[in-house]
């Protein structure tokens, strides 16, 4: 069976720091990645998807990147976090097939707080 | 304009009955899939149901039902005797075909709380 890990499961970080947040899936292969990230309180929001090692989709211009070394690893980064940056991050994968009904499978999540 | 609108911060419902929590979409799309996930307080997004734009009836998981109603481009989910580990939030969730299926786009959510 396949599953998704994801860590740290929380973080404080001071503004200007850098971040690093990993995702790791097991059981599969060439599977799409994603990372959202979720406000307090509200849903969920496309960062990035990956169909591929090196491939790297953004949704949303910001002082985050994302990256694909691995197969199965997909890294969320940032040079400069920002107040901003605080949130709930969710990494998720799904089947290289990415059709509408291509059910998409969460990590446990990072929370992430920057002061 | 808001691609997902749940208009229902939060609900009670009684242990037992049935709850229907709401969702609206905005697409010019005719190829698209609606989602339900269900968030606990742990966090981790639990995939409930998915209705395709072309399916001809409703979809239905166990004790998640979806009431689609293409016309009025609402994908309402009804939970039948809720239990007390119901209680969690819930998002509304579409995905267009002309994104390439790979953006999923979420509503603000619903918190569910059910009471013994």
């Amino acid at each position: 069976s396949q599953t998704i890990h994801q860590w740290p499961a929380t973080l404080v970080q001071p503004v200007g720091s850098p971040l690093s947040l990993e995702c790791t899936v097991e059981g599969t292969s060439n599977p799409n990645l994603y990372w959202y990230r979720q406000a307090a309180g509200r849903g969920l929001q496309l960062l990035f998807y990956s169909v591929g090692i090196g491939q790297i989709s953004s949704e949303v211009p910001q002082n985050l990147s994302a990256s694909r070394p691995q197969d199965r690893q997909f890294i969320l980064s940032s040079k400069k976090l920002l107040l901003s940056d605080s949130g709930f991050y969710l990494c998720a994968w799904s089947s290289i097939r990415a059709g509408l009904q291509e059910t998409q499978y969460f990590g446990p999540g990072t929370r992430l707080l920057v002061l | 304009a808001q691609k997902i609108t749940q208009t229902q911060p939060g609900m009670f419902v009684q242990e037992k009955e049935a709850v229907t929590l709401d969702c609206t979409y905005d697409t010019s799309d005719p190829s698209y899939g609606l989602f339900w996930y269900k968030q606990p307080s742990s966090g981790e997004m639990i995939f409930l149901i998915y209705q395709g734009s072309y399916d001809q009836q409703n979809a239905t998981e166990g004790r998640y039902s979806l009431n689609f109603q293409k016309a009025r481009k609402s994908a309402n989910l009804v939970i039948s005797a809720s239990q007390l580990g119901d209680s969690a939030m819930y998002f509304c969730a579409m995905r267009e075909a002309n994104t390439g299926g790979f953006k999923t786009i979420f509503g603000a959510g619903t918190r569910l709380f059910v009471k013994a």
